[in-house]
């Protein structure tokens, strides 16, 4: 596609369910990134992706949250037993290589409400 | 780890006007430094970034920023603003030892009116 594609846009869970948020990055793009931003916060990196490997996964804030991403394209990130301090707008990116000072391209982003 | 301090949440300024947007980054052997914008209901773009050689790094839509290492800033700047920049500043640091993870602040919203 002409860019980085996330959905759904916008969800509303309730405590406790689990949600999958998916990213469609730009067609031959190798390296993937995940970020999460809450009300008032920066942007919190969670992982990465080169391929279909996640060299670093040391951003993911508990074991209730994991990703995947499969054939070098679409990922998946996964989200266990939602709690309300999950609800953020989660922010995927693509960038061609993970070379050293390459632009990232950032999708819409999905927005997550936990009640 | 690195981390990147912008403090002003909000930057109001009336259009034609200069303004500066604050950036500083805790301290590092070697850094690549980036500000980042997102327009309103859109994905964050790359406005412009410094990697190594001149100090003063010349961006998109008229933006400029200059790294500062001994002050460790990376502050960014427009001689005359449009009602069109209003939008969500972001700075990013990585450090470059570990260039993948990149280091956002907790961004500067930019108000231009007429």
């Amino acid at each position: 596609g002409a860019g980085v594609s996330q959905s759904p846009s916008n969800k509303v869970t309730e405590k406790g369910k689990d949600v999958e948020l998916r990213c469609d990055p730009i067609s031959g793009h190798t390296a993937l990134y995940w970020y999460r931003q809450s009300l008032g916060q920066g942007l919190e990196f969670l992982i990465y992706f080169q391929g279909n490997s996640a060299p670093d996964k040391s951003g993911l804030p508990s074991d209730r949250f994991s990703a995947e991403r499969t054939g070098g394209s679409v990922s998946t990130l996964t989200i266990q037993r939602t709690q309300q301090e999950d609800s953020a707008v989660y922010l995927c990116a693509s960038s061609l290589r993970t070379v050293e000072g390459g632009e990232l391209f950032f999708g819409e982003g999905s927005r997550l409400t936990v009640l | 780890a690195q981390s990147v301090t912008q403090l002003d949440s909000q930057v109001p300024v009336f259009e034609e006007a200069p303004v500066e947007l604050r950036c500083n980054y805790s301290s590092s052997v070697s850094v690549y430094l980036f500000w980042y914008v997102q327009y309103p209901n859109q994905g964050l773009q790359l406005l412009l970034k410094y990697l190594s050689g001149s100090t003063l790094v010349k961006g998109i839509n008229g933006f400029e920023a200059e790294f500062n290492k001994s002050q460790t800033s990376f502050h960014l700047r427009k001689p005359s603003v449009h009602i069109s920049d209003t939008a969500e500043y972001f700075c990013a640091v990585s450090d470059r030892r570990d260039f993948q993870k990149l280091v956002f602040g907790t961004g500067t919203r930019l108000l231009v009116s007429p």
